[in-house]
């Protein structure tokens, strides 16, 4: 499985876009690129996945580059909600294998 | 649909002990798998499945013992407690049809091994 490389932290304000990157450079054809987030101490939960195309739904978009070796998922609105750990993975298999993340902070 | 279950929520160990963690899910989901969870770091994968009577191992498979009897439950046995295992467990369920790539999580359990 490809690894991906996302920045440790952000931050964001309240009612503004969030923009969080993903680096894949090593992503194979058909992987898909995943992400997820974990609030607090809760279990991960799904937010959006794609293969080539752009994605939207009703919680966030997923930007996928021509060369597939980056991604960004866009949080449209960001809320006080939205705080969390948000993981990028690239996948193919059965396993999903999650890197360490990016904590995004949103500020009131 | 419940999704996925899990337990105990909590449980505390003393080193040598064993145990077994159990998840369950509704959904006939075919792919099963635990992570672990240490303080302050991401998940690592432990054991995973993609069906009743196959499961393979993950990054940190060591000291843990898994079997798929039936596509509803995953266990996770814990065969001689040690207190690196301190952590929180979570268990994920996800259907193998193509285009439905959703990984569900259960809620956790936090072991302590003393």
């Amino acid at each position: 499985d490809a690894k991906t490389t996302q920045p440790t932290s952000m931050d964001c304000a309240e009612g503004r876009a969030a923009n969080l990157p993903c680096n894949h450079s090593t992503i194979s054809g058909n992987e898909y690129v995943y992400w997820y987030r974990q609030i607090h101490s809760q279990g991960p939960q799904y937010i959006i996945h794609g293969l080539k195309n752009n994605e939207t739904n009703e919680m966030a978009s997923l930007i996928i580059t021509e060369d597939r070796k980056s991604s960004t998922l866009i949080l449209p609105h960001a809320t006080l909600r939205d705080t969390a750990v948000y993981y990028c993975i690239v996948s193919s298999a059965s396993k999903i294998i999650f890197g360490s993340g990016t904590r995004l902070s949103i500020r009131p | 649909n419940a999704g996925v279950t899990q337990t105990p929520k909590f449980q505390v160990l003393k080193t040598g002990q064993s145990m077994t963690l159990q998840c369950a899910q509704d959904m006939n989901h075919e792919y099963m798998s635990w992570y672990r969870q240490d303080p302050g770091m991401g998940l690592r994968l432990i054991h995973y499945s993609v069906g009743a009577g196959i499961t393979d191992q993950g990054e940190v498979p060591n000291g843990y013992n898994v079997s798929r009897s039936t596509t509803e439950d995953f266990p996770l046995r814990l065969l001689s407690a040690a207190p690196s295992q301190t952590s929180v467990y979570f268990c994920a369920s996800r259907s193998a049809a193509s285009g439905t790539d959703t990984q569900y999580f259960g809620p956790g359990t936090r072991l302590t091994v003393l």
